[in-house]
């Protein structure tokens, strides 16, 4: 079964300070696919980042870059320079061989001046 | 841009009553999903579908069932509503096109069983 896990229920940052947000996984599938996504207090769900399980590099979307570790079977998220309206509920999701797209607890990542 | 229209922003249903919650698409995408979202619990799987008549259950399909009968449409069904299915349930799609093709995801329903 697979299994994704976020186990820091809030986090705390400064502006322009960088943060990372945790997430391992778990899966016995070999392809598989990992994406983040940001809710803001509006409530819609915002895709971030993908990476896949046979990427050699890890992804990179504007500020944010997901530091992946494979042998680890984590998959963090790392927001550089944070702004304030980065401040929003995150989540880590994971896709394995089938279509079933299942996800975190979520993160909630409060940026303050 | 895709859309993703979940036919009520709010809804308030009684205690056994049959409740639907509709989902439109208008991308053509194959895969549709339904997920409830509870503080401190995320983004849980109800069912999803591969594609038109075709569903599979998620993580959490107990009092749920679901309807595909065109593509663009994924309805969430509750047969008997319970107080235990107050949430927020996300309806999303994406095509069918492999590994790194994210979800689009409607505005959500907030539905309260009372």
């Amino acid at each position: 079964a697979q299994k994704i896990t976020q186990t820091q229920p809030g986090m705390f940052v400064q502006e322009k300070e960088a943060v990372t947000l945790d997430c391992t996984y778990d899966t016995s599938d070999q392809s598989y696919g990992l994406f983040w996504y940001k809710q803001p207090s509006s409530g819609e769900m915002i895709f971030l980042i993908y990476q896949g399980s046979y990427d050699e590099q890890n992804a990179t979307e504007g500020r944010y870059s997901l530091n992946f570790q494979k042998a680890r079977k984590s998959a963090n998220l790392v927001i550089s320079a944070s702004q304030l309206g980065d401040s929003a509920m995150y989540f880590c999701a994971m896709k394995g061989w089938t279509d079933k797209l299942i996800f975190g607890t979520g993160t909630r990542l409060q940026v303050f001046p | 841009d895709v859309k993703v229209t979940q036919s009520s922003r709010y809804l308030v249903k009684r205690t056994g009553e049959k409740v639907f919650l509709e989902c439109v698409q208008d991308m053509d995408h194959e895969n549709m999903f339904w997920y409830r979202q509870d503080p401190g619990l995320g983004l849980r799987l109800i069912y999803f579908s591969y594609d038109v008549k075709m569903k599979e259950k998620g993580d959490i399909p107990e009092g749920y069932s679901v309807s595909r009968e065109k593509k663009e449409r994924f309805s969430l069904i509750l047969e008997s509503a319970s107080t235990n299915q107050t949430s927020m349930y996300l309806c999303a799609s994406r095509p069918y096109t492999g590994g790194n093709s994210p979800l689009h995801f409607g505005n959500g329903t907030r539905l309260t069983v009372t």
